[in-house]
């Protein structure tokens, strides 16, 4: 298993235009998050998902955002007629519940967006 | 809300300097916090992590002490290495009322000179 790992690595879109981003998590890890990074701040939490279920998602994710992970494996984070403000880093973690001492959010190397 | 704050950046160490990265927490429950360190190119890695008051986390030379009493999770290493050329992130997690989110600090850029 070589960790998270997150496709495209880098994606460039006209204003507008919808994109999806896709993340397959570490094989036995039943949790998956995401989040989004700006340039020069940290990651800001986006949503969640136990297995198939999402279960927290944050005042952030508008409804130009929707997020899946249908079989409980890979999800995908759909932006729909994305904005300027879309650009930023969108990061994938995952981890395996229930949390405690021995568990970790492992994360991927993130997708960056640019909207132009 | 929850949220964390750390010192601001960039810092510029010489090698073999002592590093102090600050970061204080607020929280409205017992989180366990964490330094996530991220080299350039590469994504989030956990550094270290501390799970109740008073635990100590350490990695790698660096050491953070959970401190309930001031807040805190101070991070430290006693020589850096041009290697650690990084930015650190603080954060904290909360895992009462089903919430499992981390809260991130800004980063703090720290760079090394040989």
């Amino acid at each position: 298993d070589t960790g998270v790992s997150q496709d495209p690595r880098h994606k460039i879109t006209k204003r507008g235009q919808n994109v999806t981003f896709r993340c397959d998590p570490i094989s036995e890890h039943n949790r998956l998050y995401w989040y989004r990074q700006t340039l020069g701040q940290g990651p800001e939490f986006l949503t969640y998902f136990q297995n198939e279920a999402q279960l927290e998602k944050s005042r952030l994710l508008s409804d130009r955002f929707s997020a899946e992970r249908p079989k409980g494996s890979f999800s995908t984070l759909e932006i729909q007629r994305t904005e300027q403000g879309d650009s930023a880093m969108y990061l994938c973690a995952s981890s395996l519940a229930p949390s405690g001492e021995n568990t970790e959010a492992f994360f991927g190397q993130g997708t960056r967006l640019t909207v132009v | 809300g929850d949220s964390v704050t750390q010192m601001e950046g960039p810092v510029t160490l010489s090698e073999e300097a002592f590093l102090t990265i600050n970061c204080t927490y607020t929280a409205t429950g017992y989180p366990s916090l964490f330094w996530y360190v991220q080299y350039p190119g590469e994504g989030l890695q956990l550094l270290l992590k501390a799970t109740k008051a008073d635990d100590k986390g350490s990695n790698k030379g660096f050491e953070a002490t959970y401190r309930k009493e001031t807040t805190s999770f101070h991070l430290e290493k006693g020589s850096v290495q041009v290697s650690d050329s990084a930015v650190y992130f603080c954060a904290l997690r909360l895992t009462q009322g089903g919430s499992e989110k981390l809260v991130f600090g800004k980063g703090t850029k720290l760079t090394v000179n040989p």
